[in-house]
């Protein structure tokens, strides 16, 4: 059901950025990209999300590309508590809600 | 502010055993929403509510599952009977009324079936 593709696991060195990508080549004009992140044995957190534009919030940026067809989360500065796996997710509107589809995400480990 | 409160933290029980999760949403947000996540796979959702209405419970199996939300506040998601393959990490989740609204999630219930 998912409709992203991201790489399975990544390392990053402590204090260089992390840059996570993802694509969806199949997004459509009106979803959004969003992305979230989940550290051993907690829920998934909320970091951002975007439509077309790039967006940059305490935590992130997010770049997605002008064709909307990949998009790549930035930590500008990763720390060993960033270790964890991320999920990019194309956001599907249907006429019944807000539907989330979350794939197996990129686990990401943050080396000292 | 508070965030998505769930309960019990861990469950053990035996197969063809009955179960219940609790959630309490963050103050003020209509939308509620279970998970189910498997080791190793992300979230799937069962069922998502608006207020005290079903939304979308397409995912939700409905021979043993069951989720309510009398007061549009707190929900509830049982398991009746329960088998093996429902062994899994059971997240609730809510987020305010709206069309881009993100959803804020609790820490889970873990359920273990013997």
């Amino acid at each position: 059901d998912a409709k992203t593709t991201q790489p399975t696991s990544m390392d990053c060195a402590e204090g260089r950025a992390a840059n996570l990508p993802c694509n969806h080549s199949t997004i459509s004009g009106n979803e959004y990209v969003y992305w979230y992140r989940q550290i051993h044995s907690q829920g998934p957190q909320y970091i951002i999300h975007g439509l077309k534009n790039n967006e940059t919030n305490e935590m992130a940026s997010l770049i997605i590309t002008e064709d909307r067809k990949s998009s790549t989360l930035i930590l500008p500065h990763a720390t060993l508590r960033d270790t964890a796996v991320y999920y990019c997710i194309v956001r599907v509107a249907t006429n019944t809600g807000n539907q989330f589809y979350f794939g197996t995400g990129t686990s990401l480990t943050v080396i000292p | 502010e508070a965030g998505v409160a769930q309960s019990p933290r861990y469950k053990i029980i035996e197969k063809r055993q009955s179960v219940a999760f609790w959630c309490n949403p963050i103050s003020g947000h209509a939308t509620l929403y279970w998970y189910q996540q498997i080791l190793g796979q992300g979230p799937k959702l069962l069922i998502q509510f608006q207020n005290n209405g079903v939304v979308d419970d397409s995912q939700l199996p409905k021979d043993r599952f069951s989720a309510e939300r009398l007061k549009g506040v707190d929900s509830t998601l049982k398991i009746q009977p329960a088998k093996l393959e429902d062994s899994a990490v059971y997240l609730c989740a809510s987020s305010l009324q709206g069309y881009n609204q993100p959803q804020h999630f609790g820490d889970g219930t873990r359920l273990s079936i013997l």
